[in-house]
């Protein structure tokens, strides 16, 4: 089946830093993913949609200047977490859509300390 | 986006027991989703239904879905100590291909 990776899968870094999450599609092309967040015992929510060749749409309530994405090739796509504060700390998760179902990273634990 | 529905919150069982986990969700959808979610890792599709279809059956697991109320089960027969996980739905809405918004879950343990 489809596969999505996620790089890194873990991450510590100090507050006030950037941090870059690369999610790629090994076997197929994505158009679209999407980058989901996950609080400890929460469930997951929708950041933002990447969008190959265009911006990123981001839902309410999700700072598009603090979480950058970039949807650089079809196989691609990075969150940047800028200035990452020790709340930003969280298990990040993209996702991209096959004809069937939803294929989703392993995610990536981000730690800001 | 807004958040359904799961009940119950946790539920504990003893291996050999069924595990029924109920979701609501609130606007209409393409399909509706369960996945599982072992402790920090990643996410396993179980099932997907659609919303032209009532009843779907997947080995052990049995996935209803009524549109009328909003509403889907996930039903796990003869439950083993590896099925404890969290379990999510999640709704794929008409508007938004691959969108998905998942509900809060529920976290199974199950007791050999």
């Amino acid at each position: 089946g489809a596969v999505v990776s996620q790089h890194p899968s873990w991450v510590i870094c100090k507050s006030g830093t950037s941090v870059k999450i690369e999610c790629r599609s090994l076997d197929f092309q994505a158009t679209t993913m999407f980058w989901y967040r996950q609080f400890p015992k929460q469930s997951l929510m929708l950041m933002a949609t990447s969008n190959e060749g265009s911006k990123a749409t981001y839902e309410q309530g999700v700072e598009k200047d603090k979480f950058l994405i970039n949807h650089a090739s079809l196989t691609l796509s990075t969150l940047t977490v800028t200035s990452a504060h020790p709340e930003d700390s969280s298990f990040y998760i993209c996702s991209a859509p096959g004809s069937y179902e939803q294929y989703f990273g392993p995610g990536t634990r981000l730690t800001v300390t | 986006s807004q958040q359904g529905e799961e009940d119950p919150q946790a539920l504990s069982i003893q291996e050999g027991e069924n595990a029924t986990m109920n979701c609501s969700y609130k606007t209409s959808i393409n399909n509706l989703q369960w996945y599982r979610q072992n402790s920090g890792r990643g996410l396993v599709h179980l099932i997907l239904i659609r919303s032209n279809e009532r009843e779907k059956h997947s080995g052990r697991l049995r996935v209803t879905l009524d549109t009328s109320k909003k509403s889907s089960s996930l039903l796990i027969t003869a439950s083993r100590a590896a099925d404890t996980a969290s379990y999510f739905c999640a709704t794929d809405a008409n508007t938004s291909y691959g969108k998905l918004t998942f509900g809060q879950g529920t976290i199974l343990t199950v007791h050999p």
